[in-house]
């Protein structure tokens, strides 16, 4: 059964950093391309960025939104993904969600419970 | 990017009820479309990938097709568990984007 944990959430002030992680298990993590999905309070979904396999090159994109500002790395050793969240603004403020894509097709086949991240002062 | 818009918004509808909830795109996506479903203070829950394959798990009540810029989600009965907002996804090119949502409603 995949699992999927993430941690590191919490209120931050605006221009601050957070990071985020994610236990995965339940499957090779390895092998998936994993995202980074966040949703604003009483909000629809928006995808954040994605990391695939290092078979794949490892390769990375992101949103416009938070290009530039957050950073997505994945320690497969450790089953672990992470988002580095930097210069923080309120509008980022949201549950961020660890995704699966096993399949490689783009769309999100496992959901972690999400953390809450609050941007305020 | 691509937009993405359902349709309707919301919608109220019976236990037993036949539903279909539209997701247009803003260009084409060929087959690459997925649907999801998610309960208040949940997680979303994979549904539809493909525009039509059913996720393994998925009751055979729920159904989806479509290609190129219209795609349509169908629940065939409706059960009391069914009652949560559905959304559609595109991921034939960055950045993902996802509808706005659609919110469906016990009468």
């Amino acid at each position: 059964e995949v699992q999927l944990a993430e941690s590191g959430g919490g209120l931050v002030n605006p221009g601050g950093s957070l990071r985020l992680s994610c236990a995965a298990s339940g499957f090779i993590f390895d092998n998936a391309w994993m995202s980074w999905v966040r949703q604003a309070p009483g909000k629809g979904l928006e995808w954040v960025g994605r990391i695939k396999s290092e078979s794949y090159g490892g390769t990375i994109d992101y949103a416009p939104p938070v290009k530039g500002r957050f950073t997505i790395s994945r320690d497969d050793s450790k089953y672990t993904l992470f988002l580095q969240m930097n210069s923080l603004k309120t509008e980022d403020t949201a549950v961020y969600y660890c995704t699966t894509d096993l399949n490689h097709s783009g769309d999100f086949d496992d959901w972690g419970q999400g953390t809450l991240v609050t941007v305020s002062s | 990017d691509i937009q993405m818009t359902q349709s309707p918004s919301s919608v109220s509808a019976s236990v037993g009820d036949r539903v279909t909830i539209t997701c247009r795109a803003s260009q084409g996506i060929s087959s690459w479309l997925a649907w999801y479903q998610q309960n208040p203070g949940k997680a979303p829950k994979l549904l539809i990938y493909g525009a039509s394959s059913l996720q393994s798990g998925v009751p055979s009540r729920f159904s989806g097709s479509g290609s190129g810029t219209d795609f349509t989600l169908t629940i065939s009965s409706l059960q009391p568990e069914d009652f949560a907002t559905y959304y559609c996804q595109q991921a034939n090119s960055f950045p993902l984007t996802f509808g706005q949502g659609t919110r469906l409603e016990i009468k």
